[in-house]
Parts: structure tokens; sequence; C-alpha cells
């Protein structure tokens, strides 16, 4: 199975902060990456796919990054509702995979 | 509205059996691939099982695999996972999704609320 590992696990950052979140995969994925971002209790959103397209309706502060092995997520302009855990996933080969998630507090 | 709504989940023994459902509205699931995903509360996401939109092609983890079977229904709009000799590790929150499989990449464009499946004697 492809490993994908994020880091940091957890952040805290300011309203109007740039923040990035990275994610690395064990083996090549070309752009084959997904961010999604889950606020507790609720399903995922995904906010960026084939690692660098915006999924329509996500706002643009939030951009995608990388390709092959390491990948960047970075959220421009931090807003209250962008607190939530983010994930990465690989959607290369099966069995899909997820990182472990980051944490993001808004200060 | 484009809606994936869950139901079936709860307590089942371990052993037991269960069987969820996933009705889509808003959309037409015949032109999608479907995917289950599950997660411990306060844990990680994993991905459980995919199947084609023609339900020609089904996946599993390893996990699950000999124990759950991913179906559809496309004149019912509905996905489904049967879950058979349930142990305590497949207690979870299971979630649908979509995959629009655009141009070759995949993603879940479209989740479930997500059905708590809990196994406990």
């Amino acid at each position: 199975d492809i490993q994908m590992t994020q880091s940091p696990s957890s952040l805290s950052a300011s309203v109007g902060d740039r923040v990035t979140i990275t994610c690395r995969a064990s083996q090549n994925i070309r752009s084959h990456l997904n961010w999604y971002h889950q606020k507790p209790g609720k399903a995922p959103n995904v906010l960026i796919y084939a690692a660098s397209s915006l999924q329509s309706g996500v706002p643009s502060r939030f951009s995608g990054s990388g390709s092959g092995t390491d990948f960047t997520l970075t959220i421009t302009s931090l807003q209250p509702e962008d607190s939530a855990t983010y994930f990465c996933q690989q959607s290369y080969d099966l069995p899909y995979t997820f990182g472990q998630g980051t944490k993001l507090e808004i200060k | 509205e484009v809606q994936l709504v869950e139901s079936g989940g709860g307590l089942a023994q371990p052993g037991g059996s269960l069987r969820l459902s996933c009705a889509a509205s808003g959309f037409t699931i015949s032109n999608y691939w479907m995917h289950w995903v599950r997660q411990v509360p306060g844990k990680g996401l994993v991905w459980v099982s995919r199947i084609k939109s023609d339900g020609s092609s089904t996946a599993y983890a390893d996990s699950v695999k000999g124990r759950f079977t991913i179906s559809r229904d496309n004149a019912k709009n509905t996905l489904y996972l049967q879950m058979n000799s349930l142990t305590a590790e497949d207690t979870a929150v299971y979630f649908c999704a979509r995959d629009p499989d655009y141009l070759g990449y995949s993603d879940f464009d479209c989740w479930g609320q997500g059905t708590l499946v809990t196994v406990s004697s």
C-alpha cells in the first residue's frame, strides 16, 4: 500500500495568515493527489483534486501544488471557517490511502 | 440538490451482519464510480471498497475482503455495503462517496453524512 505522511499533525494560526500543509507519498503517485477538509461530526469535503485543480465552489484562497511524491496545500488569508482537519489522499492505486490528518486551529 | 444519504447502521453482535444503504438524489449514480470509506470517531479516514459505474468491477481493502460486498442498484439509484462476520475492528462511521473519475483522476466529490456501525456484545 502507498503510505501518505502529512505534516504537521496540528497547527495554530491567526486570521489572515498563510498556512502550508505538506503530504508525502511513499512512492510516485504522479498528480493523483486530493485534499479534503473535515469539520467535527461532518463528512469530508474535497478542496483540491489532481494535485492542483480547485474543486468548484471552493474559495480561491485554497491552492495545491506538487507531483510525484511531494505535495502542498496552501491556504492564503486564513478565515475563521477554515478551522478543520485536513487530509490528503492518493488515488493513484488501490487501496486509496489517506494521510493521518492535520488539525488546523484558528487562534 | 446533489445528496447522498446512508442508512442501515447500528449495533451488531460480533460475527453478525449489517447491510448499509446509500441513497442518491440530484444525480444518477450510474454515471459514477462509488466508494465506501470508514472512520473511527476521532481518527483518520480509511478506504473500504469501490464499485465501477456499471457494477462490473469491485475492489476491497484487505481488512474487509471476503467479508464485505459492495453492490449497486442503478435503477433505485442506491449503493449498498453488505457486511458479514463483523468484528469490533469494524466499528466506525461509514461514509459513501461519489467518484467522477474525471479524465482518469479519482476524487470523492460528494459524501453522505455517515452512518455509525458499532460491533459489540
